[in-house]
């Protein structure tokens, strides 16, 4: 088992530009979730998927920001007109939902660097 | 608004102590408190997790105290070890809502050999 894979490691970008970052949930886990890690707001989450469903969006900035997850094997975080504020490490994770309280794996998420 | 504190931002043990991490948190509907260890340059990685039904979970020489009437709880790492230097997050969610885990600050632990 892999685990949750996340590419690429490292991203720089020029303000201005889009940034794409991919997840590879581990393979049967149904729930694939996103948040951005930063020194200042620490971890804040996202959005999520369910069977690759969206179901809750909320954590995503409504600007710029967009997620999909087309298939069971990879989810995208897409950032159009990156900002340096935008700088985080963006980290995916997936989980195997059951009866009781879910345990999230974590990739070992995505370093954006925006200029 | 902040539902998860965390204390100290930072601590620093030496090899065999007690660390002890702070957590509180503010909606009583959180039920499951899980904490999570992170190393640099990798994700969080579940390390031990308490039911709101429980008041004390050991895994090793990790202990997790709960309160329940004061809305707090500590992780404590007995005989730390300089490999257990890490960033700890602790960790909410309610049953009762959305699956949604609100995380805590972090707690940035270092052992000194």
């Amino acid at each position: 088992n892999a685990g949750v894979i996340q590419t690429p490691r490292h991203k720089v970008t020029g303000k201005g530009q889009e940034a794409t970052l991919w997840c590879e949930p581990i393979s049967g886990h149904s729930a694939v979730f996103w948040y951005r890690q930063t020194i200042v707001q620490g971890l804040e989450f996202l959005t999520y998927f369910r069977n690759q469903a969206p179901i809750d969006d909320s954590g995503m900035p409504k600007e710029r920001f967009s997620a999909q997850m087309p298939n069971q094997s990879h989810s995208t975080l897409k950032i159009q007109s990156t900002q340096p504020q935008d700088s985080a490490v963006y980290l995916c994770a997936s989980s195997s939902p059951g009866q009781g309280p879910e345990t999230l794996y974590f990739g070992s998420g995505t370093r954006l660097t925006v200029l | 608004q902040q539902q998860v504190r965390q204390s100290p931002q930072s601590l620093t043990v030496w090899e065999g102590e007690t660390a002890i991490l702070n957590c509180s948190y503010e909606n009583s509907a959180f039920d499951y408190f899980p904490w999570y260890q992170q190393f640099p340059g990798e994700g969080p990685a579940l390390l031990i997790s308490i039911l709101s039904v429980s008041d004390k979970k050991e895994d090793g020489r990790f202990t997790i105290f709960f309160n329940k009437r004061e809305k707090k709880l500590s992780l404590h790492i007995a005989d730390s070890q300089p490999g257990d230097s890490a960033t700890y997050f602790c960790a909410a969610s309610a049953s009762s809502g959305s699956w949604q885990l609100i995380f805590g600050s972090g707690t940035q632990l270092t052992v000194m050999p």
